[in-house]
């Protein structure tokens, strides 16, 4: 079994609706991460947490809010979705004590 | 400015060739990290090599190392004997300070690919 996984996979979405992407981690890492990604930009940090009562903005967290519900979950939710977030979502996991980020499938969002 | 740069959009290689993907860093901090990653055309992203600023000796890990040259902020990844499963998208990125430090900064990516 994938030790982070994401849901859902693909969604369709209509500009304005709301939707949540959901991040799950079997890694027992306190550390979790939101990144998107655009053509040519790389990935692009949204939102952090270092545990479930921390939870910090990244890079580009505007249009974005996020919920930390237990150590292994993450979401992370577009309270109104516009076509500008179509992206492809990536959740990732750390721990303290190594240096490389484990990431999630990725989830790709379409916002029409 | 660009902190992480890789200058090469794509890259055409022969099968069974070797493989240098460039990345230049800019920072100011004594110690950090850097990282490649893999990104099949099927999406994931794949951790392949990890080079910290205070190691002596290039890191290797099977077919990838990194050609890591601290005076000129370079930290190339070379595969020796490429395949045609190494097509990939290539990302270099960097963690500025040390392990407690959150962030990891991105290059825009090389994609790579393999001929037969």
């Amino acid at each position: 079994d994938a030790d982070v996984t994401q849901t859902p996979r693909n969604r369709i979405t209509k500009t304005g609706k709301r939707i949540m992407l959901e991040c799950s981690q079997t890694k027992g890492h306190d550390r979790m991460y939101w990144y998107r990604q655009d053509p040519g930009l790389g990935l692009r940090l949204i939102y952090y947490s270092f545990d479930v009562k921390d939870i910090n903005k990244g890079e580009i967290s505007d249009g974005y809010s996020v919920s930390r519900q237990a150590q292994a979950k993450f979401s992370l939710s577009l309270e109104s979705a516009i076509p500008n977030q179509t992206a492809l979502y990536f959740c990732a996991t750390s721990d303290v004590e190594e240096a490389e980020q484990f990431f999630g499938p990725g989830t790709r969002l379409t916002v029409l | 400015a660009q902190k992480i740069t890789q200058t090469q959009p794509g890259m055409f290689v022969q099968e069974k060739e070797a493989v240098t993907l460039d990345c230049t860093y800019d920072t100011s901090d004594q110690s950090y990290g850097l990282f490649w990653y893999k990104q099949p055309s099927s999406g994931e992203m794949i951790f392949l090599i990890y080079q910290g600023s205070y190691d002596e000796q290039n890191a290797t890990e099977g077919r990838y190392s990194l050609n890591f040259q601290k005076a000129r902020k370079s930290a190339n990844l070379v595969i020796s004997a490429s395949q045609l499963g190494d097509s990939a998208m290539y990302f270099c990125a960097m963690r500025e300070g040390g392990n407690s430090n959150y962030q990891l900064i991105w290059g825009a990516g090389t994609k790579l690919i393999i001929k037969p």
